[in-house]
């Protein structure tokens, strides 16, 4: 079964760039049929979709985000990557990998990577 | 941008009682394109129902979804100790993608 997980630095200071990759294993980004996203949940508070990235490359972002936001996939390394730019303590959160089916719901998740902005 | 509102925000009950759980949009959801989830504390969300009202792959016949334009309800007809935990309704039928703020059931 197709497993996700996200990894890059717990610590980004103020006005820097997060940046986060996950890896999938037991399927292939390649296969088509899906799409590869990235949500984000705020200490104790709900979720937030950030976007989502087909193996071709093609994305979709949240128009709240879309001018910081960007991210790719490596099929190579089986891989896609978020980056988040001129972040704030408001950033802080965790962030989650999910797939998602061509029509929209969330499965299966990440386990999820908690990231704080700090100085 | 659609506006899911989950109620209540918390819903207190024992074991083996019933839970229904609302979430409401503020704009009608095409094509009855939302979901359910369940997180568990210090775990991701699972998913649970897609489409209103299916199923998703492993989740037992006691969650059932039902409802559409603005108004969905998840049901758990018989709690049972492992379903305490918070429960999130999301769209996707538009741009942006959003989620309600959560329902919390807690153990009475």
């Amino acid at each position: 079964q197709v497993q996700l997980q996200e990894s890059g630095p717990g610590l980004v200071k103020p006005s820097q760039t997060l940046s986060l990759t996950c890896t999938v294993s037991g399927g292939s980004i390649s296969s088509g049929g899906y799409y590869w996203g990235w949500i984000r949940q705020h200490p104790g508070k709900g979720l937030e979709w950030l976007g989502y990235i087909f193996h071709s490359g093609s994305t979709y972002y949240n128009p709240s985000l879309k001018s910081r936001v960007s991210m790719s996939v490596d099929t190579s390394k089986n891989q896609f990557s978020l980056k988040l730019n001129s972040v704030t303590a408001a950033d802080t959160a965790v962030y989650y990998c999910a797939r998602k089916g061509l029509i929209g719901w969330f499965d299966p998740w990440g386990q999820g990577t908690l990231v704080t902005v700090s100085s | 941008e659609i506006v899911l509102t989950q109620s209540p925000g918390t819903l207190s009950l024992s074991p083996g009682e019933r839970a229904t759980l609302s979430c409401r949009a503020s704009q009608s959801v095409s094509s009855s394109y939302l979901a359910w989830y369940q997180q568990k504390p210090g775990q991701a969300p699972r998913l649970l129902i897609y489409g209103a009202s299916s199923r998703a792959t492993g989740i037992p016949d006691r969650f059932s979804g039902s409802g559409s334009g603005t108004d969905f309800t998840l049901t758990i007809s018989r709690l049972d100790p492992e379903d305490f935990a918070v429960y999130y309704c999301q769209q996707y039928g538009s741009s942006p993608y959003t989620f309600g703020q959560g329902t919390k059931l807690e153990i009475k």
